[in-house]
Parts: C-alpha cells; structure tokens; sequence
C-alpha cells in the first residue's frame, strides 16, 4: 500500500540556518504530494503541494519538487526563524484515493 | 483559519463509554473526512463522507462510526472506547473528491480515555 517515510526527528537549528527535512513515499498510481505543518496545540496547516512530477510547491519561504524519478518531496527553507518551530508532515493522496497518508511527523525546534 | 470548525476541543471519558465528536466542514465543501492522531504520530485516515454517504474506509473496527448530515456537517461517534482511542481528532473538509483538491483540518478534538 501507500505509504510515506520522513526523516527522524527531532531536529534543532539555529536561526538563518539552512533547512532539509527529507521525505519518501511509495504509491501505487500517480499521487499528489503534500507538506502540513502543525503548530503546538493546533491542528494542521496546509504548508504546499505538488500535483504531479517536477512541480514546486512554494509557500512562506519553504520549497518542496515533487521528484518521481527518486519517489522524494524533501521540505527546504534557506534561513529558518524561530516561528518556524513546529511538526512538520509529508503526505500523499493517491489520483481517486479518498485518503491522505502521512508521514510520522519531523519536530522542529529553531533556537534564536 | 482553514474555516473548519471541531467541538468539543477536550474532552475525558471512561473506558467502556461513547462518544461523539462533531465538525462544521468549510463553506461550500461537501466532502469531510476523519482522522485519528496518536501522540507523536502522523494522522490516520478513519473514514470519508461525501453527500451523505460514506466513501471510503480505513482499517478501524465498526464501533468507529459516523454521520454527515445535509447542511455538509459531521459525527464522529466511538463506542465502547478503549485506552488506545485517546488521541487527537482532526476533521477535514474538500470541496469535493478530487484527489488533487486541497484538503482543510481543523483544530481537532483532543479525546483522553481513561
């Protein structure tokens, strides 16, 4: 079945450094690829999307390709803030799937 | 604001009760959807309703159940609820199923049992 694998947690930066948090998935037909951030005590945000291979999705200075040759969806930012602390999910929906799969989740903490 | 409204934001019930979990979906968006969070996890779809009418499953028992009524609104009902339902609940609302259609959560409904 479907499924997504991201990168183990928690992981600490320091403010204007440089963001990866990696992201993996398997899927049976052409899914669309997704990244929900969580705030503490909220539920999830939209972060970006990407519907089909080599897409960027872009939004508040994160950036995600949807690269199918790799099945990758890695989350980047160049100079992270400390508002940016937060759970961060990638997910996949499958083309006419009801559901989203999610990811385990990657904790970020910015230190100022 | 994604627009998609949960109550009750906590609650605590006892092993063996039920309960019932409810949700405004965003304005125009017929398809709602349910999932469970367990601490430090991803969320986990349980189902989908879409006009009405279920659409689509995922591995929960039948004491999972759920209602959407004609104005797009949810349920979400657990009976006979065990220590493993404490979770966070999040509901999501579609404008419909498309799968490349943008998905909105709520807060969610933080459920202990205990």
């Amino acid at each position: 079945g479907d499924s997504v694998t991201q990168m183990e947690g928690p992981v600490t930066l320091s403010e204007e450094a440089f963001l990866t948090i990696n992201c993996t998935y398997t899927a049976t037909g052409y899914p669309s690829l997704f990244w929900y951030v969580q705030y503490p005590g909220e539920g999830l945000q939209l972060l970006l999307k990407a519907t089909k291979a080599d897409d960027k999705g872009s939004n508040k200075g994160f950036e995600a390709t949807y690269r199918k040759e790799t099945t990758s969806f890695h989350l980047e930012k160049g100079s992270v803030q400390v508002s940016d602390s937060a759970v961060y999910f990638c997910a996949l929906r499958d083309q006419g799937a009801q559901k989203l799969v999610f990811g385990q989740g990657t904790r970020l903490t910015i230190n100022p | 604001e994604t627009g998609v409204t949960q109550s009750p934001t906590h609650l605590i019930k006892t092993r063996g009760q039920q309960v019932t979990l409810r949700c405004s979906s965003q304005s125009g968006h017929n398809t709602v959807s349910w999932y469970q969070q367990a601490l430090g996890q991803g969320p986990q779809f349980i189902f989908q309703y879409y006009r009405e009418e279920e659409n689509g499953r995922g591995n929960f028992p039948p004491r999972f159940s759920g209602l959407q009524f004609p104005n797009y609104s949810s349920e979400l009902n657990v009976n006979a609820l065990e220590l493993d339902d404490s979770a966070l609940y999040l509901c999501a609302s579609s404008v419909d199923r498309t799968s490349g259609n943008t998905i909105y959560f709520g807060e969610g409904s933080w459920l202990t049992v205990v």
